[in-house]
């Protein structure tokens, strides 16, 4: 079946540092691949989502490039801050028939000031 | 815009009691999920239905049931909540029409559930 990898949390930066997150996939199929954000109290939200190979996703200064060949679509921001602490999540979607997307186990940042 | 409300917003319970959470969406949305969410575990599958009264099993079904009485509402039945159990349980929706393949979902606040 799909499965989708993240980077095992927590994740702890200061003030101004740069973030990665890896996500991985398998699937056979071709997804639409998503970040979302869950923050402390609240449900998950859609942070970008890319449908198509090689192009980038970005919002609120994050970016992620699909990469169909290295199946990654790992999470960048140049500079973080302390209101970018919460849960990121890895998910695709394969919908077409399907309607289950599959999410990673999600990786908690905790920015310090 | 729309929004997904759920109630109760905490719900504390018994070993052994039956308990419903519900889950409604002003989307208009075809499909709706329902969630459970453990801390470290992310978010795990428990129910979903494509349109009314549709319903479908994900991967944590066993000890619950669900129903999708209306196109905005879908409830989830513990059906009987284990002693020392605490979870956040979330609802989501997405337009859901197959092929719709830039269809995010939109979630809602959850339920916190605590069992004594």
């Amino acid at each position: 079946g799909d499965s989708v990898t993240q980077t095992e949390g927590p994740v702890t930066l200061s003030e101004g540092t740069s973030l990665t997150v890896n996500c991985s996939y398998e699937t056979k199929q071709y997804p639409t691949l998503f970040w979302y954000v869950q923050y402390p109290g609240e449900g998950p939200q859609l942070l970008f989502k890319v449908p198509k190979a090689n192009e980038k996703g970005s919002n609120r200064g994050f970016e992620a490039t699909y990469n169909k060949e290295a199946t990654s679509f790992h999470l960048q921001k140049a500079s973080v801050q302390e209101s970018d602490s919460a849960v990121y999540y890895c998910a695709l979607d394969v919908s077409g028939g399907n309607y289950k997307p599959t999410f990673g186990k999600g990786t908690s940042l905790v920015v310090h000031p | 815009g729309g929004i997904i409300t759920q109630t109760p917003k905490f719900l504390i319970g018994q070993e052994g009691q039956k308990l419903t959470l519900k889950c409604q969406q002003n989307f208009n949305h075809d499909t709706m999920y329902w969630y459970r969410q453990d801390s470290g575990k992310g978010l795990r599958l428990i129910y979903y239905s494509i349109t009314e009264n549709d319903l479908q099993k994900g991967d944590l079904s066993e000890g619950y049931d669900a129903s999708r009485e209306k196109k905005s509402s879908f409830s989830l039945t513990v059906t009987s909540a284990q002693k020392n159990e605490m979870a956040v349980f979330l609802c989501a929706s997405s337009i859901g029409t197959g092929g719709a393949r830039y269809a995010e979902q939109f979630f809602g606040p959850g339920t916190r559930l605590t069992v004594l």
